[in-house]
């Protein structure tokens, strides 16, 4: 079965410092793979998604992620983070075999950033 | 577009009683979901619709029912609310298109519910 891990369950910084959110995830073929970000009060949205060709994916609001197939990885960078960011963010990973549309979860990791 | 749309936005119901979530998507998609969000435990998913006609069980189905209505539409039903259903209820909708030959499946989601179980 699938699953999707997110390595950190909280994670503070502090403005202008550098961000990076582990995701790994346990299935061996073809995936399509999305990072999604849910700000306080609000519902989950898109920030970015890979499903092929280049594994260096830019998102919104200056996020990226690379897929890194050989460790089954796709980990979220910011290269500066701002109070705005303060979210909680899920990686997510649909499996293509036999056009599966479910979209796994991971359980999130809360950002919290000290202006 | 309204994009998803979900109601109520809040729900108090006493152990025991019934509620009909409603769902409804204007983006023509075919695939439609609902999830659950506990803290710590991310999004589970209840139950899902791949198309009209339809729905298959996910990761937490007991307890619930769904109907997919039509292709718009896609409600979760509780029959018997407990304490344990307490959560944030989230429909989803997505698209498979095709892109050199591979699914494409990016999840709108709704607003949400909360639903408090005493």
């Amino acid at each position: 079965a699938q699953s999707v891990s997110q390595h950190n369950h909280h994670v503070i910084l502090s403005e202008a410092a550098s961000l990076e959110l582990g995701c790994n995830y346990s299935y061996g073929g073809t995936v399509n793979l999305f990072w999604y970000v849910q700000y306080p009060g609000q519902h989950l949205q898109l920030l970015l998604k890979y499903f092929s060709g280049d594994p260096l994916v830019k998102g919104i609001k200056g996020f990226e992620a690379e897929f890194i197939k050989s460790k089954f990885s796709f980990n979220l960078r910011k290269p500066s983070v701002q109070w705005s960011d303060t979210a909680e963010y899920f990686c997510a990973v649909n499996a293509l075999k036999n056009r599966d549309d479910k979209i796994i979860f991971g359980k999130g990791t809360r950002l919290h950033i000290l202006p | 577009n309204a994009g998803v749309t979900q109601t109520p936005k809040f729900q108090v119901l006493k152990t025991g009683q019934s509620m009909t979530l409603q769902c409804a998507q204007d983006m023509n998609h075919n695939s439609m979901y609902w999830y659950r969000q506990d803290p710590g435990m991310g999004l589970r998913l209840i139950y899902y619709s791949a198309s009209e006609g339809t729905t298959d069980k996910g990761e937490v189905p007991n307890g619930y029912n769904v109907s997919r209505l039509n292709k718009r539409e896609f409600s979760l039903r509780l029959e018997s609310a407990a304490p344990s259903q307490t959560s944030v209820y989230f429909c989803a909708s997505s698209e498979r298109g095709r892109s050199s030959g591979r699914a494409l499946n990016e999840q709108f989601f709704g607003p949400g519910t909360r639903l408090t179980v005493l």
